[in-house]
């Protein structure tokens, strides 16, 4: 199957500050990329979609300020949490597919990230 | 409403054990239904997917089975391993239009396979 990174992989820092996660799509073009966070022993839920070039779709609940989306080529997503606190701490999954999201959705290893 | 429910929420085995696990679902129209495996601190990898004319599928010691008239599928796991233990989830794909077609996950059943 399609290979998707996420980079990086565990990410901790101090509340108030900003962090960016990027997901990349290695061996294909990614039309679609979804945004997930997880928290412990739940299951994956959408944050937001966002097609290449165009404005991310945010979930409803999601703070479209806070979690920045940028979708700025077909192998290049990223998600920048601003102004980060303790309740942002989660795992980070995004997953990558093509065809406006019609095609196999392929999962990056997803990012811890802890914010103290 | 669209849903996806998995039974049990965990379970513990012992290596060299069969299992299966449960997933019902509510979500009409129906495209279709995989199966990931999530190993702790990783992303989902899938195992199988299945669409509407599909009963059943293999990948090697996962077969996933499929009743879309009772929107009920299944995934055996045979000869079970200690790398088998992970959260498995079901996530099925809606068939809406005006867009893309969200996945709707389940919470995942937790498997332990104890030596």
């Amino acid at each position: 199957g399609a290979v998707v990174s996420q980079h990086p992989s565990r990410v901790i820092c101090k509340s108030g500050t900003s962090v960016k996660i990027e997901c990349r799509s290695l061996d294909f073009q990614a039309t679609t990329m979804f945004w997930y966070r997880q928290f412990p022993k739940q299951s994956l839920m959408l944050m937001a979609t966002s097609n290449e070039g165009s404005k991310a779709t945010y979930e409803q609940g999601v703070e479209k300020d806070k979690f920045l989306i940028n979708h700025a080529s077909l192998t290049l997503s990223t998600l920048t949490v601003t102004s980060a606190h303790p309740e942002d701490s989660s795992f980070y999954i995004c997953s990558a597919s093509g065809l406006a999201g019609v095609l196999e959705q392929y999962f990056g290893p997803g990012t811890r990230l802890t914010v103290t | 409403k669209n849903q996806v429910e998995q039974s049990p929420q965990s379970l513990i085995i012992l290596e060299g054990k069969n299992c299966t696990l449960q997933c019902n679902y509510t979500v009409s129209p129906f495209s279709n239904l995989r199966w990931y495996k999530q190993d702790t601190g990783r992303g989902p990898v899938s195992l199988t997917i299945m669409t509407f004319s599909e009963n059943t599928k293999s990948n090697g010691r996962y077969t996933a089975t499929l009743d879309a008239d009772t929107k009920q599928s299944s995934l055996h796991i045979t000869a079970s391993q200690l790398s088998d233990s992970a959260s498995y989830i079901c996530v099925v794909r809606g068939r809406w239009t005006g867009g893309y077609n969200k996945l709707i996950f389940g919470a995942g059943t937790r498997l332990a396979v104890h030596p």
